[in-house]
Formats: C-alpha cells, sequence, structure tokens
C-alpha cells in the first residue's frame, strides 16, 4: 500500500539556516511526488512536484526537492529560511488520482 | 493557477443538524474532485472521491449515509454531514483535478472549511 513518512514532527530553525524537511514514501511503481505547505487554518500551496527527470526539483519560495530512488526519499530543502516559511509542510504521494499524505512537519523559525 | 473556492470557510451548527461544503473550480472544469479531512496537528485523511455525474467513492471506514457527497456539474461538488455530532468537528478541504488531467497535474485545493458542531 502506498505511504508516505515524514519523520519530523517538528522542527525549530533559525532564521537564515538551512532547512531540511524529510520524506520517505512506499509506492510499487514510479511515484509522483509533491510538497506541500499549509499557513494556519488555510488550504494548501503547493511548493513543487516530481514526476520524472531531473531529480533535483525546483520549487517556490526557494524551496527544492531531491528524489533519490535508492532510499525512497523525496527530501524538502531550502538554503536560508526566512521567518514567514513558519507553516505546516506536507509530503505526497500520487496514488490513482488522489493523494497520500505524510503527517505533516511543523516548522518554527527562531530569531 | 487555477482557483478552487471552498464555502463557507467556517461554521458552526447545534448537534443533529445537518451541514452542507460547497467546493467550486472557478476557472476550470473538474471531472474529480476529492475530499479531505484534516484532524487538529494531523494529516489531511482521503474521505472519499467525487466523480461528476455519478456516486462518490468512499475510502475505507468513512459513512456514506453520514457524508454525502454530490457532484451536479463539473465545477462543483458538495459535501453534506448529516446529523452532525461534536465528533465531527473537523477541518474539511476539498480539492480538484482538471478534467482530462493525469496525475501529473497538479491537483488544487480549498482554502478549507473548519466545522465545529456543538
Amino acid at each position: 500500500a502506498q505511504s508516505v513518512t515524514q519523520p519530523d514532527i517538528h522542527i525549530t530553525v533559525s532564521e537564515g539556516a538551512s532547512l531540511e524537511l524529510r520524506c520517505n514514501y512506499s509506492y510499487g511503481a514510479t511515484p509522483y511526488l509533491f510538497w506541500y505547505v499549509q499557513s494556519p487554518g488555510q488550504g494548501l500551496q503547493l511548493l513543487l512536484k516530481y514526476f520524472s527527470g531531473d531529480t533535483l526539483v525546483q520549487g517556490i519560495k526557494g524551496f527544492e526537492a531531491e528524489f533519490k530512488r535508492s532510499q525512497s526519499s523525496f527530501n524538502l530543502r531550502k538554503p536560508s529560511v526566512h521567518w514567514s516559511d513558519a507553516a505546516e509542510y506536507f509530503c505526497a504521494v500520487g496514488a490513482g488520482t488522489a493523494l497520500i499524505f505524510g503527517k505533516g512537519t511543523t516548522l518554527s523559525v527562531s530569531s | 493557477g487555477a482557483v478552487v473556492s471552498q464555502h463557507p470557510s467556517w461554521v458552526i451548527c447545534k448537534s443533529g443538524t445537518s451541514v452542507k461544503i460547497e467546493c467550486r473550480s472557478l476557472d476550470f472544469q473538474a471531472t474529480t474532485m476529492f475530499w479531505y479531512r484534516q484532524f487538529p496537528k494531523q494529516s489531511l485523511m482521503l474521505m472519499a472521491t467525487s466523480n461528476e455525474g455519478s456516486k462518490a467513492t468512499y475510502e475505507q471506514g468513512v459513512e456514506k449515509d453520514k457524508f454525502l457527497i454530490n457532484h451536479a456539474s463539473l465545477t462543483l461538488s458538495t459535501l453534506t454531514v448529516t446529523s452532525a455530532h461534536p465528533e465531527d468537528s473537523s477541518f474539511y478541504i476539498c480539492s480538484a483535478r482538471p478534467w482530462g488531467s493525469s496525475m501529473n497535474t497538479e491537483a488544487f485545493f480549498g482554502q478549507g472549511t473548519r466545522l465545529t458542531v456543538v
């Protein structure tokens, strides 16, 4: 069965520091992978997605993610975090037509 | 990008009453819409897949008689929580994928509806 694991429930990063959010997936075929961000009480905004090709994917707001098939991972990175990046981050895998989400990682940014 | 509008953004209702939540794709047609439920500090759990002109497909454990889904047009799907109880209080989010698209096309999400049953 398809599943997504985000090992880190909560991460705190200093403003200006680098960030990496981990995501591992379980899927039998070639996965479609996504990262979404959610602000409190809001819907989801797509940061980036991977379907095929270059394993390093660039997204919005300076985010990038690297697909590593051998590790079944799709980690999200940002070289320098801004206070406005504080939010909930969800990794998702496409399963059929719907998305299966991980439990999310809450990012806090300290000054 | 495409816009999905969800209405209302929040609703408070009395226990035993029914509540309808609307999900509209504003600038594209969507043959398939998805309804998710999100508990506080939890992930999004897929409740059902709504197909235009046909019955919705519910995930295991979701009561179809309690969560009625109607997808009467290519731009509108509704979720009705019938005989709501406090345990139905949650954040409900819909998403839609443009007609004719496949999994490598972005799914667009509504802003969510906060339901509180008192």
